[in-house]
């Protein structure tokens, strides 16, 4: 069975840094894209940053750009997400989520959230 | 960038009944990479189908996906009471090998007894 545990969600200042944490299991984790999602509560879906498989690129919602950096440890099976400079309009439910290699995302973690607010 | 227009923002049924929920995509490129999610309150999203049609694992067969040009649509034969929930559409996006991948969602339609 696919799972996506995460963690690392808090309160946070403005201007302030988070690092979110995934841990996979079940599935061949290297062999897969992995990506961030986030909700603001009560509003819609928005992905904000996918890695590949072998950690080789990465690629950015415009809105993080710069200001967050995702990574992976494919040895152990782990997803991250440093978050620097956070701003209100950061404040969301944070998922990480496995690509089916068609771009879908089958998988999701239970989300976190991340609260930036002084 | 491609933008995804969902309708009706909120579509009110009745168990039993038969629902239609559209999803129309700004540019036809990259139009088999449509995805329809579930998110029911409290939730994580959950995959219904990808590659506009291909149902995912575990989703029963009175959900099914379907494509005319750019309008995409989500029908649901007969409403259980657990269907219920927020539903997205989503694409994926890569113009050229060069290029960076996009991930674009609608803004979700409620389905609500």
């Amino acid at each position: 069975e696919v799972q996506l545990v995460q963690s690392g969600g808090a309160l946070v200042q403005p201007g302030g840094s988070l690092r979110l944490s995934c841990t996979a299991s079940g599935f061949t984790f290297s062999g897969y894209w992995m990506h961030w999602v986030r909700q603001v509560p009560g509003k819609g879906l928005v992905w904000v940053s996918a890695i590949k498989s072998d950690g080789g690129d990465t690629f950015y919602a415009d809105s993080v750009k710069g200001r967050f950096t995702i990574s992976r440890d494919n040895a152990k099976n782990t997803l991250s997400l440093q978050m620097n400079s956070l701003r209100a309009d950061d404040t969301a439910v944070y998922y990480c989520t496995k690509d089916d290699w068609s771009g879908s995302f089958d998988n999701w973690g239970q989300g976190t959230l991340v609260t930036v607010s002084a | 960038e491609i933008v995804l227009t969902q309708s009706p923002d909120t579509l009110s049924l009745s168990p039993g009944e038969r629902a239609t929920l559209s999803c129309r995509a700004s540019q036809s490129f990259c139009s088999n990479y449509l995805a329809w999610y579930q998110q029911r309150p409290g939730q994580a999203p959950r995959l219904l189908f990808y590659g506009v049609s291909n149902r995912a694992s575990g989703i029963p067969d009175r959900f099914s996906g379907s494509r005319s040009g750019t309008d995409f649509t989500l029908t649901i034969s007969r409403l259980e009471p657990e269907d219920f929930a927020v539903y997205y559409c989503q694409q994926h996006c890569q113009q050229s090998g060069s290029s960076p991948p996009s991930y674009t969602f609608g803004q979700g339609t409620r389905l609500e007894i």
